[in-house]
């Protein structure tokens, strides 16, 4: 079956620091490849997306690239804020169906 | 426009009780889906429903757990009796009704349940 796989936190940077955040994927077919996030005290927000191969998502400076050669979505973003702290799930789908997610990664930006 | 709320935002019960679950989807949303996040482990999903038909339940840990979708509206997750690996984050999430391949799941904040 589906499955997502991405690095263990909790992660601490320095504001301003390169994040990444590692996620692989082991799935038939095509799905499509989702990053959520966290803050704290709220819910679930999906944060950017990627439907096929090759395709780049981008938002609020985070960036992912769908590579299915590698079965990967890792998450970037070139420099970190305090704002970005919270957890942050990887997750793929299929057409309407459910979401498949990875144990999340739970981030720590300090000043 | 409201996103998906649920209720209560954290409840406390004993081993051995009854609690149930309530999530309000996005208005128009024929999609319900209910997910559980146990001990910081992955988020797994429970169900999902099509209006108030249920579509795929392959995710319910056991027949403890019973979920309903009346009139297609809101849903209620009830576990009975509650024991206490059920304690977690419930989650629950809507969509519209998709076409091709894109579409959005919007989830609500969760329910933190703690049996003791």
């Amino acid at each position: 079956g589906d499955s997502v796989t991405q690095m263990e936190g909790p992660v601490t940077l320095s504001e301003e620091a390169f994040l990444t955040i590692n996620c692989t994927y082991t799935a038939t077919g095509y799905p499509s490849l989702f990053w959520y996030v966290q803050y704290p005290g709220e819910g679930l927000q999906l944060l950017l997306k990627a439907t096929k191969a090759d395709d780049k998502g981008s938002n609020k400076g985070f960036e992912a690239t769908y590579r299915k050669e590698t079965t990967s979505f890792h998450l970037e973003k070139g420099s970190v804020q305090v704002s970005d702290s919270a957890v942050y799930f990887c997750a793929l789908g299929r057409g309407g169906n459910k979401l498949t997610f990875g144990t999340g990664t739970q981030l720590k930006v300090e000043l | 426009e409201a996103g998906v709320t649920q209720f209560p935002s954290h409840s406390v019960i004993e081993k051995g009780q009854t609690v149930t679950l309530r999530c309000d989807p996005i208005s128009g949303h024929d999609n319900l889906y209910w997910y559980r996040r146990v001990m910081g482990k992955e988020i797994k999903f429970l169900l999902h429903f099509v209006k108030e038909s249920k579509q795929d339940e392959s995710g319910m840990p056991n027949n403890r757990f019973l979920a309903e979708r009346t009139g297609g509206t809101y849903s209620t997750l009830k576990v009975q009796p509650a024991e206490l690996e059920d304690s977690g984050v419930y989650f629950c999430a809507s969509s519209q009704t998709m076409t091709g391949y894109s579409y959005e799941q919007y989830f609500g904040p969760g329910t933190r349940l703690t049996v003791t």
